[in-house]
């Protein structure tokens, strides 16, 4: 079974500048997560879907960062424009319902110069 | 918000021997998470704590819930070199908001 999947693995970008992730989830997961892992701390969530209704959002800013999950499977997740604070690891993770052991992608890891 | 702490938050060990990994938490939840960590990959799941009382074990590690405590503990035995990673709990709240630990960063060296 395929697991999760996120591109690209890295990015840099400079300041202000957009940039977008990518996450397919593992088939038949309806329940979707974005983190944001810092160096040395754990995972803290960002948005989380049911399908392709994003039912938490509330850690999400609104701001710069939004998210989409189209048809209840792939999901995006784009920053614009991108601050030298959002240099993190983004990771994805899914889980067949919302209470489930969540899969965790590889991540992204994103710096900002 | 939920706090989720844990301790400690590095430990280095010689294996061979024993040690707990301390996970507590702020708010009522009867629903605990083990994941561990490489350096540099994704997160793993370990174990699964559904209700109080509960306790799973697999290989070396150990977990067990105590939902009246707000703990959990993960127990290492007879620690290896392989076990070597950082190791975070979470905790799902009202409203299935998870809440991921500090996280323990454990050395286990010859």
């Amino acid at each position: 079974e395929a697991g999760v999947v996120q591109s690209p693995r890295y990015k840099i970008i400079e300041k202000k500048q957009p940039v977008a992730f990518w996450c397919n989830p593992i088939s038949g997961h309806n329940t979707l997560y974005w983190y944001l892992q810092n160096l040395g701390q754990g995972p803290e969530l960002l948005i989380r879907y049911e399908n392709e209704e994003a039912v938490d959002d509330s850690q999400l800013p609104k701001d710069r960062f939004s998210a989409e999950r189209l048809k209840g499977v792939d999901s995006t997740l784009k920053i614009q424009p991108a601050e030298l604070g959002d240099s993190a690891v983004y990771l994805c993770a899914s889980s067949p319902g919302s209470l489930d052991t969540q899969y965790f992608g590889p991540g992204t890891r994103l710096t900002v110069l | 918000e939920l706090k989720v702490e844990q301790n400690p938050l590095f430990l280095s060990m010689q294996e061979g021997k024993n040690y707990t990994i301390y996970c507590n938490y702020s708010t009522t939840s009867d629903r605990l998470y083990w994941y561990r960590q490489d350096p540099g990959k994704s997160l793993e799941s370990l174990f699964v704590l559904l209700s109080n009382g509960a306790v799973k074990q697999e290989g070396r590690l150990m977990a067990s819930l105590d939902t009246k405590a707000r703990l959990s503990t993960l127990h290492i035995t007879a620690a290896v070199h392989d076990l070597s990673a950082t190791y975070f709990c979470a905790v799902v709240s009202t409203g299935n908001q998870f809440y991921f630990g500090t996280g323990t960063s454990l050395t286990v060296i010859p």
